[in-house]
């Protein structure tokens, strides 16, 4: 299996406008999870889902963020209109269970 | 102003010595930790598990010691080598029927030649 596999690696934007994350879990998983890891606050789980339902989403930060999962092998995290405090890494994971598996991430700045 | 990044643990060995990485959990409801290794520029890699019904478990190269007693983690890397550097996180799930992951602040290794 190719793991979880993140895209884009690395976005830069300007604020103000549109950034969407891509993510395609491990096949098989029933859990997927949306992380973001700064130097200020380490790392913060924004939301998660469970057979493509969203089960907790007390992370997200404010409306200006949203996340879809239509089907069980792709999911979006969308930032819309971004901010420079977005800056970060952006996790994707996915896992059977407990057990969490991540991917490469996407390196976002907002300028 | 300033900012201020979270300033993490650090743990300096020398190759071929063993490590020894501390966590101290905060739920005594959780009933599930694992320990993840970062990589600089990479994502978080699960290294091992351990149930609350287990005080030990091994595998490669690795040990996780539970003691619920007092809520500590720690993990053992047995002859620590150079691609061991990089940053350390333990993380408990809370228990309740949720796969919510808390992770701890991380401990960065760095292994001396």
């Amino acid at each position: 299996d190719a793991g979880v596999i993140q895209s884009p690696r690395h976005e830069v934007t300007e604020m103000g406008q549109e950034v969407t994350l891509r993510c395609k879990p491990i096949s098989g998983h029933d859990y997927l999870f949306w992380y973001r890891q700064t130097m200020m606050r380490g790392l913060e789980l924004l939301i998660y889902f469970n057979n493509n339902v969203p089960i907790d989403d007390s992370g997200m930060p404010e409306d200006r963020f949203s996340a879809k999962m239509p089907n069980a092998s792709f999911s979006t995290l969308k930032i819309q209109p971004s901010e420079p405090r977005d800056s970060a890494v952006y996790f994707c994971a996915s896992g059977p269970g407990y057990e969490q598996y991540f991917g490469p991430g996407t390196r976002l700045t907002v300028t | 102003g300033e900012s201020v990044g979270l300033h993490l643990p650090t743990l300096s060995v020398q190759e071929g010595d063993n490590s020894i990485i501390n966590c101290a959990y905060s739920n005594s409801a959780s009933d599930y930790f694992i320990w993840y290794k970062q990589e600089s520029g990479k994502g978080p890699q699960f290294i091992i598990d351990i149930r609350s019904n287990m005080d030990k478990r091994q595998g490669q190269r690795v040990t996780v010691l539970l003691n619920k007693t007092v809520k500590h983690l720690s993990l053992q890397i047995a002859a620590t080598q150079p691609g061991d550097s990089a940053v350390y996180f333990c993380a408990e799930n809370m228990g309740g029927g949720g796969s919510r992951l808390t992770f701890g602040e991380g401990t960065q290794l760095t292994v001396n030649p």
